[in-house]
């Protein structure tokens, strides 16, 4: 089974911090993904890495930054925590796989639910 | 860009009835996949549908992946209180081309189940 874990299901932080975010994948998997959900605005990417160092942006990237230098392990960096981030970050990982069936299939870890005070 | 549409936005039923729910796009999707999130999880795959007009069961769940490759419906039989959640469709983005991976998800179906 794949599994994708990350280093806190809640966190407590206070503006202005830098928070890190890590998640790590025992599967191999090329593509790692960060998300954040938020009640009513469903699943929104704020970063994608598809190989080790690369990183590209998804639809809401600002304020957050991305690390990886393993191909098992994607950390999501807040560089300057606001309260407008609280939320819960969702990290998840897949084979590349150009389009093949179930190569797309994104594989979710438990979520870190992160609350700025 | 591709959007999907998924309906109901939330449902309220009993323990023991039937639930459907589905999902519909302007584009056409290779892949439909199906997630559930319990509360404070992430989402877990439940079903993935690569063909049209394909029919997947797991136990009580079984979705179908539109001739059109349009849509996708999923529907749970005899309901149990366990399966309250948040159901995703989802779909890879840019159908045909390289995409990393990346999917479009649908706004989710809150379901509640009342014993």
């Amino acid at each position: 089974d794949v599994k994708v874990t990350q280093s806190s299901r809640y966190l407590v932080k206070r503006t202005g911090e830098k928070v890190f975010l890590e998640c790590v994948q025992d599967m191999d998997h090329e593509n790692m993904f960060w998300y954040r959900q938020d009640p009513g605005l469903g699943l929104r990417l704020i970063y994608f890495s598809y190989d080790v160092k690369m990183k590209e942006k998804g639809d809401i990237p600002e304020g957050y930054s991305v690390s990886r230098e393993k191909k098992e392990r994607f950390s999501l960096i807040l560089e300057s925590a606001s309260t407008n981030q609280t939320s819960m970050y969702l990290c998840a990982s897949s084979l590349i796989g150009f389009g093949l069936a179930g190569t797309d299939t994104q594989y979710f870890g438990p979520g870190t639910r992160l609350t700025v005070l | 860009g591709q959007q999907l549409n998924q309906s109901p936005q939330s449902m309220f039923i009993q323990e023991g009835e039937d639930v459907s729910m589905n999902c519909t796009s302007s584009s056409i999707f290779n892949t439909w996949l199906w997630y559930k999130q319990d509360p404070g999880e992430g989402p877990v795959l439940l079903i993935a549908l690569y063909k049209a007009g394909e029919l997947t069961s797991n136990g009580r769940l079984t979705a179908q992946f539109g001739i059109t490759r349009k849509d996708s419906f999923l529907n749970i039989s005899a309901s149990i209180p366990s399966d309250v959640g948040i159901y995703f469709c989802a779909g890879p983005l840019n159908a045909g081309g390289t995409s990393y991976g990346k999917l479009t998800f649908g706004q989710g179906t809150i379901l509640t189940v009342h014993p």
